[in-house]
């Protein structure tokens, strides 16, 4: 059963940037995509991007110009990186796994950490 | 950009049947995917692909496809369904987006 475990800063402050870790166990990140979502507090859930192992990222339009996201399969580990951060950038932040089997679908999720962005 | 649209809220007596809608116009040419979110927990796939069931997933939970709309159906609902439902679908470009979530009460 492969699990996520989300980790990184509860609280960041504004202009500064987040990193965010995802340790994947139970199984390899090889051979799949990983995915970062959030969910800011009441509202609704917000895809980030993905990555595929030796792929390219792609990224939410809408975030494009701010975020990253890279994968260390020797660690079995991915990890986001976003900048300068305003209090909007508050909200869980989920790691998930992406599969494709004819349709695009996040199979597994972490529990999430939530981000606050405040001074 | 593009948009999946959900009623904000259905309600439903244990025992009845829950139908959530979810409307994008690319949803003719591209799967959609189901999640519960339960209060406080990490989001469940309980449909991908318009109507397969993960796994695990109660049989009562069923998706389908008409046009430009998906539906989430939920037979004889119980108390442990009451929870955020969202679709997810993907656009040309291999971004994804999330419906805009609706909320199931059981009475």
């Amino acid at each position: 059963q492969v699990q996520l475990q989300e980790s990184g800063p509860g609280l960041v402050k504004p202009s500064e940037p987040l990193s965010l870790r995802c340790t994947v166990s139970g199984g390899s990140t090889r051979s799949f995509s990983w995915s970062w979502i959030r969910q800011p507090p009441g509202k609704g859930l917000e895809w980030i991007g993905y990555i595929y192992d030796s792929g390219s990222p792609n990224y939410n339009p809408s975030l494009k110009s701010r975020v990253s996201i890279s994968l260390d399969t020797s660690k079995n580990q991915f990890s986001l990186n976003l900048s300068s951060l305003t209090t909007a950038d508050t909200a869980v932040y989920y790691c998930a796994r992406l599969r494709s089997a004819g349709a695009y679908f996040f199979d597994c999720w972490g529990q999430g950490t939530l981000v606050t962005v405040s001074s | 950009s593009y948009e999946l649209t959900q009623p904000p809220s259905v309600s439903v007596s244990p025992g009845q049947t829950a139908k959530i809608t979810c409307s994008g116009d690319a949803l003719p040419k591209r799967y959609a995917n189901w999640y519960q979110q339960r209060p406080g927990q990490a989001p469940v796939l309980v449909i991908f692909k318009d109507s397969e069931r993960p796994s695990g997933i109660p049989e009562r939970f069923s998706g389908s496809s008409s046009g430009t709309t998906v539906t989430l159906t939920i037979s004889g609902v119980q108390a442990e369904d009451e929870a955020d439902y969202y679709c997810q679908s993907a656009d040309s470009s291999d971004t994804f987006v999330f419906g805009t979530g609706t909320k199931v009460t059981v009475l």
